[in-house]
């Protein structure tokens, strides 16, 4: 399965602030996933990335709070704008496996927003 | 939407003990998956399941397709303290590539 890289692994930002996470995987992938966790709870979908096209976002999120960019298949990035400490979270990628229709997930970007 | 109910939230057993946890919707699905979440780590994937009724392990994991398509459960059998962490179940529509996930299972074993 696809090992994927994820940068930072954790970060503490102040209100107001946009980070910027990125995800590297080692192999070609088509869709590239972005969830996430919020403290002591499940995965959420934030959005579906495919090179080359834009972003399909979950109800919920949009665009102009998480943009993400797909330059290449094996390279993705989430930003997370304007946070407040409610953007609290893990936030993971993940890519799909083709093969095996599972999901491959990386180790996470914990953020902390004060 | 498609909501998965996964129980328990939470167990408290002594090791060597066996654990069952479910999850259960009202949505069918065409895939069901077991992910594990350690601390600082994202899910890991434990065991997937592609058809209704198929019953699968992997070691002392074994994992079940409902065979109304709408559950599946996670046995553990003889716990170690190494199975200690938090158990997702995910599904999957037919024709979709994204999961949606049930809100964990957090397992602590007591030596």
């Amino acid at each position: 399965s696809a090992v994927i890289s994820q940068k930072p692994s954790r970060d503490i930002c102040q209100r107001g602030t946009s980070l910027t996470i990125q995800c590297q995987v080692d192999s070609q992938v088509t869709m590239m996933f972005w969830y996430r966790q919020q403290p002591g709870q499940s995965l959420t979908l934030i959005a579906t990335a495919n090179q080359g096209s834009e972003a399909t976002y979950e109800s919920g999120f949009v665009i102009d709070k998480f943009p993400i960019s797909r330059p290449n298949l094996t390279f993705s990035t989430l930003t997370v704008s304007n946070m407040s400490p409610e953007d609290s979270s893990i936030y993971l990628c993940s890519v799909a496996d083709s093969g095996a229709g599972v999901l491959t997930f990386g180790a996470g970007s914990r953020l902390t927003v004060l | 939407g498609q909501q998965l109910n996964q129980s328990p939230q939470s167990m408290f057993i002594q090791e060597g003990e066996d654990v069952s946890m479910n999850c259960t919707s009202s949505s069918i699905f065409n895939t069901w998956l077991w992910y594990k979440q350690d601390p600082g780590e994202g899910p890991v994937l434990l065991i997937a399941l592609y058809k209704a009724g198929e019953l699968t392990s992997n070691g002392r994991l074994t994992a079940q397709f409902g065979i109304t398509r709408k559950d599946s459960f996670l046995n553990i059998s003889a716990s170690i303290p190494s199975d200690v962490g938090i158990y997702f179940c995910a599904a999957r529509i037919q024709g979709a590539q994204k999961l949606v996930f049930g809100q964990g299972t957090r397992l602590t074993i007591n030596p």
